[in-house]
This record gives structure tokens, C-alpha cells and sequence, in this order.
């Protein structure tokens, strides 16, 4: 099972806004309305962002933000601050029961 | 404030076997299902399993079938990840997750994972 894609690597400065994209099929990304997203410092757990395409879990900035548009999946961070700096990852439902995810965007903050 | 906490990672030779616990508390462990999720040095996250909050479906990424086991004891608040015929390729950190959902069936699944544990490491070598 292929990992959706996503660019290995993005950079921003301080107070700007930026988006990573996860891109797969209309058999996963495409097709069903079950995108996540995560974020993970070096060292840590991951932690997640978003589900459900759009939604935010409680206690989550509204910074982040995300979206679909057919095959691509995108997550937008806006005021980047020193602390977004990690990796991103998108998962997506690939079949009943099982999820995929993409190979991860490193962020790094200028 | 609901934690999970891994263990049972370590050194293994290929072909041998080992066991990963995950032990639940500060939520009802028995009305989610579990997934594990592992890293590998340097490496993206990589979805291995899923269990049923009542242990009734099991799922497994390919790379895994026919080689790893995930059960679960409710009674213990514990979801366990056995693991056959280890390779080199096995070697990762290995994160157990809640699954966002509660009492998902089938028709429920949302396929996202609200709380992780901090991971156990799995290094597979002769």
C-alpha cells in the first residue's frame, strides 16, 4: 500500500501563513471524507491536529486550518510561530479498517 | 486525563518474536479501539494494526499480516501487538494510539487517533 504524498520538506518565516498538501487517489483521499492530520516534534509522540478533513479536536489553535479538493488533501498554518516547527503528517482511510499515511513535511521556522 | 503507556520494546534477533503492551488509563479503555502505529529510524510514521473497542475486527497493514497478532484484555486495560518472524525492517519505535471514536463498528470507523502513548523501541539484529 503506497503512502499518499507529501513534500519532504517546507520552510517559512515567523507570522507568515503556510500549507502542506497530501496527495492520493480517489480510493483514499479522494474518496471518503476520513483526512487527519498530525504534527510531531523531534523526539515526541505524535499529536493530532485535525480529522475529519476540517475539524479541530478541543484545545487545538485555530491557526490550523485545513481543506480538500479532490485527490490533495492540504493543511494551512497561519501566524507561524517558533513552535510549529515539526514534522506533518497526513492519514487518510485506504480500506475498511485500515489508514495510510504520507511520508510527512518537515517544517522549519526561519 | 487519558494516557497510554508502551512497553515490552527491545532487542530481538530476526526470525525471533516479541510482545508490546499498551496499557490504558483516565478513560473508558473498553469503548475504543486501539491502533499501533510505528516509526522507523529516521523514517515516517507507518500505520501497522487496529483493534475493535470489544476485539470483535482486527486489521493489519500488509507488510505485518500473517506475522503480528493485536489483542486486547479489557479486564486489564491493555492492548497487546504480538510480533513473529521479526526482520531488520521491524526496527522502529512503536506507538500505540486511541482511536477517536467511541464503540465504533464498522460503519462508525473515522480513521483518526486522538491520544498516543510516548512509544517503545523495537530493534531487531543479530
Amino acid at each position: 500500500q503506497s503512502a499518499l504524498t507529501q513534500p519532504a520538506s517546507v520552510s517559512g518565516s515567523p507570522g507568515q501563513s503556510i500549507t502542506f498538501s497530501c496527495t492520493g487517489s480517489n480510493s483514499d483521499v479522494g474518496g471518503y471524507d476520513y483526512v487527519s492530520w498530525y504534527q510531531q516534534h523531534a523526539g515526541k509522540a505524535p499529536k493530532l491536529m485535525i480529522y475529519g478533513v476540517t475539524n479541530r479536536p478541543s484545545g487545538i489553535s485555530n491557526r490550523f486550518s485545513a481543506s480538500k479538493s479532490g485527490n490533495t488533501a492540504s493543511l494551512t498554518i497561519s501566524g507561524l510561530q517558533a513552535e510549529d516547527e515539526a514534522a506533518y503528517y497526513c492519514t487518510s482511510y485506504l480500506r475498511t479498517g485500515t489508514l495510510v499515511f504520507g511520508g510527512g513535511t518537515k517544517l522549519t521556522v526561519l | 486525563q487519558a494516557q497510554l503507556v508502551e512497553s515490552g520494546g527491545g532487542v530481538v534477533q530476526p526470525g525471533g518474536s516479541l510482545r508490546l503492551s499498551c496499557a490504558a488509563s483516565g478513560f473508558t479503555f473498553s469503548n475504543y479501539g486501539t491502533h499501533w502505529v510505528r516509526q522507523a529510524p529516521g523514517k515516517g510514521l507507518e500505520w501497522v494494526a487496529f483493534i475493535r473497542y470489544d476485539g470483535s475486527n482486527k486489521y493489519y497493514t500488509d507488510s505485518v499480516k500473517g506475522r503480528f497478532t493485536i489483542s486486547r484484555d479489557n479486564s486489564r486495560n491493555t492492548v497487546y501487538l504480538l510480533m513473529n518472524s521479526l526482520g531488520p525492517e521491524d526496527t522502529a519505535d512503536y506507538y500505540c494510539a486511541k482511536d477517536g471514536v467511541e464503540k465504533a463498528t464498522i460503519a462508525d470507523y473515522q480513521y483518526y487517533m486522538d491520544v498516543w502513548g510516548k512509544g517503545t523501541t523495537v530493534t531487531v539484529s543479530s
